[in-house]
């Protein structure tokens, strides 16, 4: 049972280029989310997703678009990468209203040059 | 405006006393509570919660305890130990208040537990 999985681990981009982090868990959840957290800050919501098809914006959802063609997946886009996205991004999926405990995937370490 | 304060960068204990990490929540939508506990180079994975019609969850060595009155939780440790040094997170949810969907984190309290 790999529960949430994120890939890459690590990227490096130069600004301007765009790249898609994927998110995939096992665990038959309605729910996915897409965190980043930066140095002396919490986690911050970016997008999230109630249920397959379905996406709604975050805290900070500027310069990032997200997909969930299916239950299991939840991808998160940069089309156009700048400085201020260097981040670590954590994905994060639950069962829904009645259970918000949320299990994290180990996270995705982007640098942006 | 943060909506979640954490206000303790960093608590220094003893092994096998008790880790006090305090937090403070300013919207009165939140009705869900979570702790998550993160080490270095992982994902947060979560450690305990409480329901805003309780006062006090347990389990094993951790304990939280929630004051509506003052908007207010504490995550108690007993005892410490050199496991436990990592990052925590108090965490808040709106669900059943119908606030915002997903959690609102504080900036986290580094715990590190000394020999």
């Amino acid at each position: 049972n790999a529960g949430v999985t994120q890939t890459p681990k690590f990227r490096v981009l130069k600004t301007g280029q765009s790249m898609t982090l994927l998110c995939a868990q096992d665990m038959n959840h309605e729910y996915m989310y897409w965190y980043r957290q930066d140095p002396g800050m919490g986690l911050r919501l970016i997008h999230y997703s109630v249920g397959e098809g379905t996406t709604a914006k975050g805290e900070v959802p500027d310069g990032y678009n997200v997909s969930r063609l299916k239950k299991q997946n939840f991808l998160l886009g940069l089309e156009s990468a700048a400085p201020s996205q260097t981040s670590v991004y954590f994905c994060a999926s639950s069962y829904g209203r009645d259970n918000t405990e949320a299990f994290f995937g180990q996270g995705t370490r982007l640098t942006v040059v | 405006d943060q909506q979640v304060k954490q206000n303790s960068p960093s608590l220094s204990v003893q092994e096998g006393r008790i880790s006090i990490l305090n937090c403070d929540y300013t919207n009165s939508m939140f009705d869900y509570f979570l702790w998550y506990k993160k080490y270095p180079a992982e994902g947060p994975t979560f450690l305990i919660s409480i329901s805003s019609i309780k006062d006090k969850n347990e389990d094993g060595r951790f304990t939280v305890f929630l004051n509506k009155s003052a908007k207010h939780l504490s995550l108690h440790i007993v005892p410490s130990q050199p496991g436990d040094s990592a990052v925590y997170f108090c965490a808040a949810s709106g669900w059943r208040g119908g606030g915002a969907d997903g959690l609102t984190f504080g900036k986290g309290t580094h715990l590190i537990i000394q020999p």
